[in-house]
């Protein structure tokens, strides 16, 4: 069964570094999604991508965070600096199209200390 | 005002009896997706089940089948037979139509089900 793949699963830092989390969505999927999930809450969507285009950036930190998709398949989300506040899961999901259902990978759950 | 509303911060039930885990909405679009998605301890979001706004019937998957009330808002899911791997946290989220956004999910806080032996 074809699945959303994500990497790192976990990633410890110390705040001001960098890091990066990597998404390959389903085979196929043309919509890609970030999303942050603060323990104890539900997903918030950071960034949505159709093919290679961002379609949906609007909670996204543009200082701290970047995002692209650069042939329209697998995706890289970056955090630099890294702040206390960003330690959370980052979750990755695919779709269809942007009115399929979503699904979601494994997750990356970062620290930042 | 919050989109999604889960109002059950916690679940118990017994092994083999049904639950009934509440989520209502808000949404002044008259497309709209709902849908509810289970998140074990290891943290990956399955997708259990959805409910379009047009659709006639409640929708069924397996034991799985959700309570679309469309007047009241809410699009409760009710789980049969509970069996122990469903203890996990479980989110109601909403899609609201192409006028509204791009097809992003807005979830509620979920509810944590605990299924006793």
């Amino acid at each position: 069964e074809a699945e959303v793949a994500q990497s790192p699963r976990y990633k410890i830092t110390e705040k001001s570094q960098a890091v990066a989390f990597w998404c390959d969505p389903i085979s196929g999927h043309a919509t890609l999604y970030w999303y942050r999930q603060i323990l104890g809450q539900g997903p918030e969507l950071l960034v949505q991508f159709q093919d290679e285009s961002v379609v949906d950036d609007s909670q996204l930190p543009k200082d701290r965070f970047s995002a692209e998709r650069l042939k329209g398949v697998d995706s890289t989300l970056k955090i630099q600096p890294a702040e206390l506040g960003d330690s959370a899961m980052y979750l990755c999901a695919s779709s269809l199209g942007t009115q399929e259902t979503q699904y979601f990978g494994p997750g990356t759950r970062l620290l930042v200390l | 005002a919050q989109k999604i509303t889960q109002t059950q911060p916690g679940m118990f039930v017994q092994e083999k009896e049904a639950v009934t885990l509440d989520c209502t909405y808000d949404t002044s679009d008259p497309s709209y997706g709902l849908f509810w998605y289970k998140q074990p301890s290891s943290g990956e979001m399955i997708f259990l089940i959805y409910q379009g706004s047009y659709d006639q019937q409640n929708a069924t998957e397996g034991r799985y089948s959700l309570n679309f009330q469309k007047a009241r808002k809410s699009a409760n899911l009710v789980i049969s037979a509970s069996q122990l791997g469903d203890s996990a946290m479980y989110f109601c989220a909403m899609r609201e139509g192409l006028s509204t956004s791009y097809g992003k999910l807005t979830f509620g806080q979920g509810t944590i089900l605990t299924v006793h032996p």
